[in-house]
């Protein structure tokens, strides 16, 4: 079976930095993605990690250890329009991808 | 460029009702997966559809179905519909079948069952 596990919510202010942590222990292994999904929308793609290694794109930034089963997103110089739900999601196959229950990130002026 | 599209938006039945929900991949996108998701839950593999063949199917009851067209769209077909299956109904679509590919959601289609 897929284990995905993320905090449920995380609460910060304006123009700070957040990290999300997602743990994972899964059948398979291709790579990891992150995903936003504001209330209401579709998820919409951030990051995908392959290697270990950390990987940079603008004010987000996404890491992956996979000998540790563990990936992070830090969402630097938070903005209110950050306000969203932050999924994780393994892709362990060749045909889908295994969510965690999302983290719920408020941001707070 | 036009997105993956859903219809309809929102959809309220009734208990035992069937319902059929429509999916629009990006053009020249081969490969269409259906999820459900659950109010404050992340979404759950329903099929994936590749060249409109059923490739992959995740832990849902045979009152589930769904099919590919020529064209690649896709419907999702649910019989004998419970309160449970009450969810966000999201379509997601991919140029290949291959992991590592990104998937590219719809908007949803928000069902309701009463």
């Amino acid at each position: 079976g897929q284990n995905i596990d993320q905090p449920t919510e995380m609460t910060a202010t304006e123009g700070a930095i957040v990290q999300i942590n997602c743990t994972y222990q899964t059948s398979g292994f291709n790579g990891l993605f992150w995903y936003q999904q504001h209330a209401g929308e579709a998820p919409t793609f951030l990051s995908y990690n392959v290697l270990d290694g950390l990987e940079e794109k603008g004010r987000f930034s996404s890491f992956l250890s996979r000998s540790k089963g563990y990936s992070y997103l830090l969402l630097k110089e938070l903005q209110m329009k950050d306000s969203a739900s932050y999924l994780c999601a393994v892709d362990s196959n060749d045909y889908k991808l295994s969510f965690g229950a999302g983290t719920t990130v408020t941001v707070r002026a | 460029d036009a997105g993956v599209t859903q219809s309809p938006t929102h959809l309220i039945k009734t208990r035992g009702q069937h319902v059929t929900l429509r999916c629009s991949p990006i053009s020249g996108h081969k490969s269409v997966s259906w999820y459900q998701q659950v109010l404050g839950q992340g979404p759950q593999f329903i099929f994936q559809y590749y060249e409109k063949e059923e490739r992959g199917r995740g832990n849902f009851p045979d009152r589930f179905s769904a099919r590919q067209f020529p064209n690649y769209s896709s419907e999702l077909n649910v019989n004998a519909l419970l309160l449970g299956d009450s969810a966000l109904y999201l379509c997601a679509s991919s140029p290949t079948r291959g992991g590592g590919t990104e998937a590219f959601f719809g908007q949803g289609t928000r069902l309701t069952v009463v």
